[in-house]
């Protein structure tokens, strides 16, 4: 079992630039997130889809969107790319709300902003 | 809405116990603890629901307290595989929350 698979691991960006960060799940999971961990800070919410074909901001969703392409896949896009974003980001998946489920990581994407 | 964890590092030898505190200023339905080792993902460790359910761990326990919003993580005769970030989460508003992370580092 793949469970949650993020590409790429590493990325390298220079200010201004713009990238699509992926994660795909094979768990069949209504439920997606997004992450960044920070040190110090433990996880932050960005975004997150309760069920395919919905989307709400988390607690740092400035400078970032997303795309719930069908019940696998929630991808992040950084727009224009700023130093602020350089962190680990975190994908995760659960079978319905955190209230009752565990989530699921994926292995996680470093992104360094230049 | 980030709950408070404590403490924020601790270093056990190799068969001692440890706990590790999780406090909320939100009514609790269900707190999750995880552990996650450097470099990796984390990895989920167990659920306490609300009403006392538990779901999780064979070697790790832990106890919620709703009334007092907390929540604590017993680890006990600790082994070097313990070593890690361990993270709280509850659930407010709709969304999830994180703690900031206990470090734990078992020596032998």
């Amino acid at each position: 079992n793949a469970g949650v698979t993020q590409t790429p691991k590493f990325q390298v960006l220079k200010t201004g630039q713009s990238m699509t960060l992926q994660c795909a799940q094979d768990m069949n999971h209504n439920s997606m997130y997004w992450y960044r961990q920070d040190p110090g800070m433990g996880l932050r919410l960005i975004y997150y889809s309760a069920s395919e074909g919905t989307t709400d901001k988390g607690e740092v969703p400035n400078g970032y969107n997303v795309s719930r392409l069908n019940k696998r896949e929630f991808s992040l896009r950084l727009e224009s790319a700023a130093p602020s974003q350089t962190s680990v980001y975190f994908c995760a998946s659960s079978k319905g709300q955190l209230e009752t489920t565990e989530a699921f990581f994926g292995q996680g994407t470093r992104l360094t902003v230049v | 809405q980030q709950p408070v964890q404590s403490p924020q590092a601790v270093i056990l030898r190799e068969g001692e116990d440890a706990v590790i505190n999780c406090s909320s200023s939100k009514a609790l339905y269900s707190v999750h603890w995880y552990r996650q080792k450097h470099g990796e993902a984390p990895v989920f460790l167990m659920i306490l629901l609300k009403g006392g359910e538990q779901k999780g761990h064979e070697k790790i326990s832990a106890s919620f307290n709703e009334k007092k919003q907390q929540s604590s993580l017993y680890l006990t005769a600790s082994q070097l595989s313990y070593s890690g970030t361990y993270f709280c989460g509850t659930e407010a508003g709709n969304q999830f929350y994180f703690g900031t992370g206990t470090s734990l580092t078992v020596i032998p």
